[in-house]
């Protein structure tokens, strides 16, 4: 069975610090992938980061990037230079590439951005 | 903003009531998710719809249903409703042309059953 497992439930981080914020998966599916997504206080989900089991380069995207390491099931999110505004949940997600609608969601981390 | 919209933004209702809310994918976008967030269940898939046809069934309640109309909106009807009920529904859409993935989320009705 899959499952996500965000061990953190909250973390802190000074401003313009660097967070990681760690996720980790199991499946039996050969093909998947991750996804992050912020929720804010405000309630939308916002996707941020995508990397796919046979990509070969982690992925990244602007201030957001993805620690992957496939041999630990791990697939931990980066973000650099924090600001105020990445206070938020954090949701790490997975799906079986043959299968995206089947995507699972972790329990997620709350960040708060300290001044 | 994703794209996306859902109405009403909040709703709130007695037990034993029937509910339908709303969701309008992006523009081009064919496919449609329904989630349900809450407290104690996190964030669970509920139901796929493509092009108008069911795709994928999740942890949806027979007392739950939708539908996507031909010109892509979809609904999600609730009835019956239960004090447990209450929760934050998103609807998402996504590129079937991407090879990611990635699903674009609307910005939720809350719903409150009381």
């Amino acid at each position: 069975a899959q499952k996500i497992t965000q061990t953190q439930p909250g973390m802190f981080v000074q401003e313009k610090e660097a967070v990681t914020l760690d996720c980790t998966y199991d499946t039996s599916d050969p093909s998947y992938g991750l996804f992050w997504y912020k929720q804010p206080s405000s309630g939308e989900m916002i996707f941020l980061i995508y990397q796919g089991s046979y990509d070969q380069q982690n992925a990244t995207e602007g201030r957001y990037s993805l620690n992957f390491q496939k041999a630990r099931k791990s697939a931990n999110l980066v973000i650099s230079a924090s600001q105020l505004g990445d206070s938020a949940m954090y949701f790490c997600a997975m799906a079986p590439k043959t299968s995206y609608d089947k995507v699972i969601f972790g329990p997620g981390t709350s960040l708060s951005v300290i001044p | 903003d994703s794209g996306v919209t859902q109405t009403p933004k909040h709703l709130i209702t007695a037990t034993g009531q029937r509910v339908t809310l709303r969701c309008s994918p992006r523009s081009g976008d064919l496919s449609v998710y329904w989630y349900q967030q809450s407290l104690d269940q996190g964030l669970q898939f509920l139901i796929h719809y493509y092009n108008g046809e069911e795709r994928a069934k999740g942890n949806i309640l027979e007392r739950f249903s939708a539908q996507q109309f031909p010109d892509l909106h979809s609904e999600l009807n609730l009835s019956s409703l239960e004090l447990g009920d209450s929760a934050l529904y998103f609807c998402a859409s996504s590129v079937e042309a991407s090879s990611r993935g990635e699903q674009y989320f609307g910005p939720g009705t809350r719903l409150t059953v009381t």
